[in-house]
């Protein structure tokens, strides 16, 4: 199972919106609406921002949505903040033979 | 609160083993299934396997199939990962992680666990 493409950053001013994308294939990204977003910031274990798609888990703001098309999926951060600065995962299902796989990760950078 | 705490760093020779163990406190153990996901330094994020402590099933990713292996104690809450014929390539943080028992995705992180190969 390869690994969902990514890229391998992204950066933007305060205030303004980004967009992460995650393209995997027919088997994991477009076959599940099982597709989560992860933060890591350095030295710390990742965060779940996203799960299925487009759900927020309590806790985490509003400013992050996430989105599908095909075996594309997204994540969005409108009102960029500097403590949105680190790493970001995507990770789809692929399937009860491989299970998870994840993105190779997107380091955002807040200018 | 679900909590996941992991053992402490080892340090390792190629070719031997090591196991990890990830304790869990608050929630029920068995009900939710437990992920353990590996990051070489300054690279992604690899999912090596899961296991279902109700059931006491594991599955692992193929590309370490065969050298892997996850239990689950339900007695302790606690779960490990043993990985054998160890390789520099191995050298990596090693986390558990909380699949949520409503919605697919890893919810709760145990807080990593370094391990070494060097010979």
């Amino acid at each position: 199972q390869s690994a969902l493409t990514q890229p391998a950053s992204v950066s933007g001013s305060p205030g303004q919106s980004i967009t992460i994308s995650c393209t995997g294939t027919s088997s994991d990204v477009g076959s599940y609406n099982l597709v989560s977003w992860y933060q890591q910031h350095p030295g710390k274990a990742p965060k779940l921002m996203i799960y299925e798609g487009s759900k927020r888990p309590s806790g985490v703001s509003n400013r992050f949505s996430g989105s599908k098309s095909g075996n594309t999926a997204s994540l969005t951060i409108s009102g960029l903040q500097a403590e949105d600065e680190g790493d970001y995962y995507c990770c789809s299902y692929a399937g009860s033979s491989s299970f998870w796989v994840f993105g190779g990760g997107t380091k955002l950078t807040v200018l | 609160q679900v909590q996941l705490v992991q053992s402490g760093a080892e340090v390792k020779k190629p070719g031997s083993s090591v196991k990890v163990s990830c304790k869990a406190s608050g929630g029920t153990f068995s009900s939710y299934t437990i992920n353990w996901v590996r990051q070489a330094p300054g690279q992604g994020l690899e999912w090596m396997g899961r296991i279902i402590p109700m059931l006491g099933i594991a599955n692992y990713a193929q590309r370490i199939q065969g050298r892997v292996t996850i239990t689950a104690d339900k007695s302790t809450s606690t779960a490990h990962m043993e990985l054998s014929r160890l390789r520099s390539e191995d050298t990596a943080m090693y986390y558990c992680a909380r699949e949520h028992e409503e919605f697919d995705a890893f919810d709760i992180w145990g807080q990593g666990t370094m391990v070494t190969v060097s010979s």
